[in-house]
């Protein structure tokens, strides 16, 4: 069954560097997402992509972050100048449509660590 | 502002026990509830959505329901499994679209104990 990638696992970085989270979505897909979650809290949405354009985004999805999709299969989502609180798990998600009813499909997620 | 509460935060239950987890919500104007397991160190996976009219809906051994006049919805795990440990988030969407349309709850994190 297609499943959603992400790379890398893990990441460790220091606090102001830039680091790039990637995302194969399922081929098919058209829809593309990126959450976070916090240890110990609830996921939370960051931004919407589709048509090569952000479709939604939410205010944690401030000027430091952005989405791109470089090519026909990789989504990636950049912290510019990663701060302490950014240290969390990244989840990419895709969907064939849009629309709330459509089934989002979640890849196994990035933890990100901010020193 | 929209929410979603779940309860219990965790459960302990011997394999093979049935158990019930509880989602409240205030959520408007609602579109429909989602159901995920999350696997430790995986993504959420979806078990079963659920819109207005949409009194319960079966996966296997999860059954969902919804009542929508009070807003409540629940999700009954039958005879558990050791494969059913994760943590259940409950997901509440709007209409209307908006970043914001999508609320997540903190999920009830179940462990089953052979």
């Amino acid at each position: 069954e297609p499943e959603v990638t992400q790379t890398p696992s893990h990441q460790v970085t220091q606090m102001g560097q830039e680091v790039i989270l990637r995302c194969v979505p399922i081929s098919n897909h058209l829809y593309f997402y990126w959450y976070r979650q916090i240890l110990g809290q609830k996921v939370e949405f960051l931004v919407s992509f589709y048509n090569n354009e952000i479709s939604e985004k939410s205010e944690i999805f401030d000027d430091q972050f952005s989405v791109e999709r470089p090519d026909g299969s990789n989504f990636t989502l950049k912290i510019r100048s990663t701060k302490l609180e950014d240290s969390a798990m990244y989840f990419c998600a895709s969907s064939q449509r849009g629309g709330r009813q459509e089934t989002q499909y979640f890849g196994p997620g990035t933890r990100l660590l901010v020193l | 502002k929209n929410q979603v509460e779940q309860s219990p935060q965790s459960l302990i239950i011997l394999e093979g026990k049935n158990c019930t987890l509880q989602c409240n919500y205030t959520v408007s104007p609602f579109s429909n509830l989602r159901w995920y397991k999350q696997d430790t160190g995986r993504g959420p996976v979806s078990l079963t959505i659920m819109t207005f009219s949409e009194n319960t809906k079966s996966n296997g051994r999860y059954t969902a329901t919804l009542d929508a006049d009070t807003k409540q919805s629940s999700l009954h795990i039958t005879a558990s499994q050791l494969s059913d440990s994760a943590s259940y988030i409950c997901v509440v969407s709007a209409f209307g679209g908006g970043a914001d349309g999508l609320t997540f709850g903190k999920g009830t994190h179940l462990i089953i104990q052979p």
